[in-house]
């Protein structure tokens, strides 16, 4: 059974950092691209950043671009998204998700995402 | 950037059909994916590549896509259908990009 489990979420102040990791099991974590998607409260859905198998392409969005780092160790099955300079729109449920083997880049599996709190 | 829109709600009494749109430009060139989303939970894929379903998704969800509309289907509605709805696509510009989300109810 294909797991992802999200940590690493909290309250954190305008302009701090937090690093979330996502642990995989239930399949051969290094043959998927990972991906963070976030959901603000009350908001849709929002892609975050995108990285390949091998880390070789890493994808990010306009709006994180330059604060946020995503990373993974295939050793470890795990997926991380450092995240910097932290501003109140980063609030937001932040889920890892399984990339599609298909052709059309969606994502397949979701985990139950991680709460991040932006406030002073 | 690429925009992906669909209607805010969309009312199905049980039994019935519900259809939910997503427009885009020229959408039907591109793969449209869909999730099912209930309250408090994470994201369910139901319709991959325009109109593939995974395993464990019952046949009442079908998808379309062509032209500038994609559309999912849901036949047979039943009250456990009652999420938000979203698409989503790929574009060279934007990179993935998510519809606005379509809110089901079961009358």
């Amino acid at each position: 059974e294909v797991q992802l489990v999200e940590s690493g979420g909290g309250l954190v102040k305008p302009g701090g950092s937090l690093r979330l990791s996502c642990a995989a099991s239930g399949f051969t974590f290094s043959s998927y691209s990972m991906n963070w998607v976030r959901q603000a409260p009350g908001k849709g859905l929002e892609w975050v950043s995108s990285i390949s198998s091998s880390s070789s392409y890493i994808y990010y969005a306009d709006s994180v671009k330059g604060r946020f780092t995503i990373s993974r160790d295939n050793a470890k099955n795990s997926l991380y998204l450092q995240m910097n300079s932290l501003r109140a729109e980063d609030t937001a449920v932040y889920y890892c998700a399984r990339g599609l083997l298909s052709s059309g880049f969606g994502f397949d599996y979701w985990g139950q995402g991680t709460l991040v709190t932006v406030s002073s | 950037s690429y925009v992906l829109t669909q209607p805010p709600s969309v009312s199905v009494a049980p039994g019935q059909t519900a259809r939910i749109t997503c427009g885009g430009n020229n959408i039907g060139s591109k793969s449209v994916h869909w999730y099912q989303q209930k309250p408090g939970q994470a994201p369910v894929l139901v319709v991959y590549d325009d109109s593939d379903r995974p395993s464990g998704i019952p046949e009442r969800f079908s998808g379309s896509n062509s032209g500038n509309t994609a559309t999912l289907t849901i036949s047979r509605v039943e009250a456990g259908d009652e999420a938000d709805y979203y698409c989503q696509v790929w574009d060279s510009s934007s990179d993935y990009v998510f519809g606005t989300g379509t809110k089901v109810t079961v009358l």
